[in-house]
């Protein structure tokens, strides 16, 4: 069952302008939502996240919104960087529990 | 070291061969996760370590998956019988305490022919 979906497997942006990239989930016992970003080869690097309690959380270029009536969550990276081009994954759990669940990612092109 | 470690990056293997795959966390992290990821898909969770008890092993898909911390550190991700649907990337991640962001390491590419 994917608990955590990420309905657009790419985007494309022109540097400079804003990415969004988004994600649901179904499980209402989510609290703490979080995004990570995956270079080629390489292992997922934890990017910014956000808990229940809050709805926004924004770290330099990097902004989480969080609609949990919605169940939808979003992650806006502005202006966009060619080098911020990679795969976001957005990854969902509860705060008593250590099983993440995680989306099939977005992939990211910001073309210069 | 200064972040997740894992041996080898990229492993063959015949079908019906055994492998183990390992994993050093960051030091001093409490919590260990291993998690496949398949082609085009998000990782998907396997274990977990809390020091060397496994409390949750929920997502082993069968039981040729095997891991174990035995000093709760160092943790090895062990596949009997090897099958072609094995074939993924197996992430090992660690986290300093028992919930919150985790640390992944690059990953082992594993590839049943």
């Amino acid at each position: 069952d994917q608990q955590v979906k990420q309905n657009s497997p790419s985007l494309s942006v022109q540097e400079g302008r804003i990415s969004i990239l988004n994600c649901d989930y179904t499980n209402s016992m989510f609290d703490y939502f979080l995004w990570y970003k995956k270079y080629p080869a390489e292992g997922p690097t934890f990017l910014i996240s956000i808990s229940s309690i809050k709805d926004k959380n924004e770290d330099g270029r990097f902004t989480v919104f969080l609609n949990k009536s919605a169940k939808h969550l979003s992650l806006h990276i502005v202006p966009s960087q060619p080098g911020d081009s990679a795969v976001y994954f957005c990854a969902a759990s509860a705060l008593n529990n250590n099983d993440m669940r995680f989306g099939a990612g977005t992939r990211l092109t910001v073309k210069p | 070291g200064a972040g997740v470690s894992q041996s080898p990056r990229y492993k063959v293997a015949k079908r019906g061969q055994d492998v183990a795959l390992r994993c050093d966390p960051i030091s001093g992290h409490v919590s260990l996760f291993w998690y496949q990821q398949a082609l085009g898909q998000g990782p998907e969770f396997l274990t977990y370590f809390q020091n060397e008890a496994q409390l949750d092993k929920s997502g082993l898909p069968s039981d040729r998956f095997f891991a174990e911390r035995p000093e709760g550190s160092v943790s090895t991700l062990k596949i009997q019988r090897t099958q072609q649907e094995d074939s993924a990337v197996y992430l090992c991640a660690s986290s300093l305490g028992t919930a919150g962001k985790q640390f992944f390491g690059p990953g082992t590419r594993l590839t049943v022919l």
